[in-house]
């Protein structure tokens, strides 16, 4: 399959859970990373494998995954967490890239 | 400390072919996954295609007649061309490094791209 499916908007009040889910065929053997883009910035990763923090990246944000689907967790959301939330993994081929559709987080 | 940088003209015209490099510093291209990636304004991202290191190409079927991406190791850059293109090629075009993993523990792949140049804004106009 050469799709992840992303909800398009989620929102979660300030300092609560937040789970943003990526679902595709290709998470039954990927692990899916997890990128977050602000306004006129290019994408940060946040997660990669099977839950792996680069360096800076603070450890309210966590994934997770099962069968056919990966979450991003985000524990005690902040306001600077507003930003767009893409998934991303190879296809099941293993030789394309795809990305989810994105989903835009609102911190209220 | 890896750092990209796209670089090229930010105005096409339509039927034209789009040309973009990106020189990577800090690092060797050996070993990677070389990227580019673009976002219309308003949209999502979008997988153009990638070059790995010795050469071997792969591209997103919906632009596979239009791209080519290629390696100049030399000057540690690699390169986009998109033909024919239309104003539904203006994007932000990214450049990016990928890295994939086997973990033999659980059997699952994965892949990430990091790091990722600024962006840079093509717009697709006569």
């Amino acid at each position: 399959s050469s799709e992840l499916t992303q909800d398009p908007a989620v929102s979660v009040a300030l300092g609560q859970t937040v789970r943003i889910t990526c679902q595709g065929d290709s998470l039954r053997n990927y692990y899916a990373s997890w990128y977050q883009q602000k306004p006129g910035q290019a994408p940060v990763l946040v997660i990669y494998g099977k839950n792996n923090r680069p360096s800076g990246i603070p450890d309210r944000f966590s994934g997770s995954s099962s069968g056919n689907t990966a979450s991003l967790t985000i524990t005690g959301a902040q306001a600077e967490d507003e930003a767009d939330y893409y998934c991303n993994s190879r296809d099941s081929s293993g030789n394309h890239v795809i990305f989810g559709g994105g989903t835009k987080l609102t911190v209220l | 400390q890896v750092q990209l940088q796209e670089s090229g003209p930010g105005l096409v015209k339509p039927s034209e072919t789009l040309s973009l490099t990106c020189t990577v510093s800090g690092g060797s291209i050996s070993g990677y996954y070389w990227s580019w990636i673009r976002q219309p304004p308003g949209k999502g991202l979008e997988w153009i295609g990638y070059i790995y290191y010795s050469g071997s190409t792969n591209y997103n079927p919906s632009l596979k007649s239009r791209v080519t991406i290629s390696l100049e190791t030399s000057k540690n850059q690699f390169s986009l061309k998109l033909s024919s293109v239309t104003a539904a090629d203006t994007a932000v075009y990214y450049c990016a490094r990928e890295e994939t993993y086997y973990y033999d523990t659980s059997g699952y792949y994965n892949n990430y791209f990091e790091p990722w140049g600024q962006g840079t804004l093509v717009t697709v106009s006569s």
